[in-house]
């Protein structure tokens, strides 16, 4: 089955700098890479995803890259603000039909005033 | 739209009872899925239903079952609790698209 691995666990960024997470991904035939923000006591809120036929995608401050060729993606945010501290997962599905999805480990971001 | 809502919000059972957790998904929603969050497995997904039949399920034991209903709402129900089983579990509800919304989770304590 599919395997998504997430790095960093951790991340710390002063408030206004730029912060990446990154995951990879084992099954080829995923073609589905949504991004999920869970802050304290809340569940997972889809922040942006991409699909296997586009390379980047972007939404304000927030922008996803995907590498099919080396089965990687990342997120990516920049000008970061303090409610931006959450933890975040990335995720991975298949075909129509087998839309379940497979997540990454998680990275707690937290933003630094 | 509301979105997904999930009752109850907390639930305290003892090891060898039952539960079971409800989840209205978006209206319009015809796909519900099933995960569970543990901060040792992370989210594992359990089933997810459409049309009111499983089309995927996980690697979880039968004490985990679900139904879906007519309106696309869903149960999903736990026999013979064990501690393990304390964990927050979500529902999310998806369209016609790829997109999963999630629910605020039920969460459960074993004791």
């Amino acid at each position: 089955g599919e395997n998504v691995e997430q790095h960093p666990s951790t991340l710390s960024v002063q408030e206004g700098d730029s912060a990446v997470i990154k995951c990879t991904y084992s099954d080829s035939a995923s073609n589905y890479f949504p991004w999920y923000k869970q802050e304290l006591g809340k569940g997972p809120q889809l922040i942006i995803d991409i699909r296997s036929n586009v390379g980047e995608k972007k939404d304000q401050r927030i922008a996803v890259t995907l590498n099919k060729t080396a089965k990687h993606f990342s997120l990516h945010i920049t000008e970061t603000q303090p409610e931006d501290s959450a933890v975040y997962f990335c995720a991975a599905s298949g075909h129509f039909g087998n839309e379940k999805l497979t997540f990454g480990t998680g990275t707690r971001l937290t933003i630094i005033p | 739209k509301a979105g997904v809502t999930q009752t109850p919000r907390y639930l305290i059972k003892t090891r060898g009872q039952q539960v079971t957790l409800s989840c209205s998904p978006i209206s319009g929603h015809r796909s519900v899925s099933w995960y569970q969050q543990t901060p040792g497995q992370g989210l594992q997904f359990l089933f997810e239903y459409f049309s009111e039949t499983q089309r995927n399920k996980g690697n979880f034991p039968g004490r985990f079952s679900g139904r879906q209903f007519s309106n696309s709402r869903s149960e999903m129900n736990v026999s013979t609790l064990e501690l393990g089983d304390s964990a927050l579990y979500l529902c999310a509800s998806r369209g016609v698209s790829y997109e999963q919304y999630f629910g605020p989770g039920t969460r459960l304590t074993v004791t």
